[in-house]
């Protein structure tokens, strides 16, 4: 069992460029959340999806774009990329019901320089 | 504004002994909480959790602990062991919401052979 898995692990960018940063789940989760996580600080909501073709913004929002066109994959659009999205983005997935936790892919470190 | 505190950045204990990680919230809206446990280079997994309407969850090395009138949840480690060394994030869910998880910033636990 997979769990969630992201692609692809390290990515460098200059400025100015645009990536897609790919989350899967095979869990058949309804719920999946991409979080960025910066030295030294908590990990801060980018967007989420609670289902396929339904997403919403998060904390952190501006600089990035979501899709959810099947209830497996979760894909990060990342355009214009500027320093400060240099950073380690996580995935997640969960059931979305009471009383359960989420559950992590292994993170995509990307430096933008 | 931080919903979630965790005010220590970094604990050293010895082995066998235990281990205390604190954590504070302000939002009154949190109804599940839970510990995620974070080596170098992996993503977070959860390690224990538990719900507004009880005050301790323990599994086996592992107690949590929540006083709900002090807007205080702590977790405490016993005996602590040297892999247990890690960052341990604290993080909330609120009721109504897409059960999307605030964390805290995260204690380095540093257990000592």
């Amino acid at each position: 069992n997979a769990g969630v898995t992201q692609t692809p692990k390290f990515r460098i960018l200059k400025i100015g460029q645009s990536m897609t940063l790919q989350c899967a789940q095979d869990m058949n989760h309804n719920y999946m959340y991409w979080y960025r996580q910066d030295p030294g600080m908590g990990l801060k909501l980018i967007y989420y999806s609670v289902g396929a073709g339904i997403t919403d913004k998060g904390e952190v929002p501006n600089g990035y774009n979501v899709s959810r066109s099947t209830t497996e994959d979760f894909p990060l659009r990342l355009e214009l990329a500027a320093p400060s999205q240099t950073s380690v983005y996580f995935c997640a997935s969960s059931t979305g019901t009471m009383n359960t936790e989420a559950f992590f892919g292994q993170g995509t470190r990307l430096t933008v320089v | 504004d931080q919903q979630v505190k965790q005010n220590s950045p970094s604990l050293s204990v010895q082995e066998g002994r235990i281990s205390i990680l604190n954590c504070d919230y302000t939002n009154s809206m949190f109804d599940y909480f839970l510990w995620y446990k974070k080596y170098p280079a992996e993503g977070p997994t959860f390690l224990i959790s538990i719900s507004s309407i009880k005050d301790k969850n323990e599994d086996g090395r592992f107690t949590v602990f929540l006083n709900k009138s002090a807007k205080h949840l702590s977790l405490h480690i016993v005996p602590s062991q040297p892999g247990d060394s890690a960052v341990y994030f604290c993080a909330a869910i609120s009721s109504g919401s897409a059960r999307q998880l605030t964390f805290g910033s995260g204690t380095q636990l540093t257990v000592l052979p």
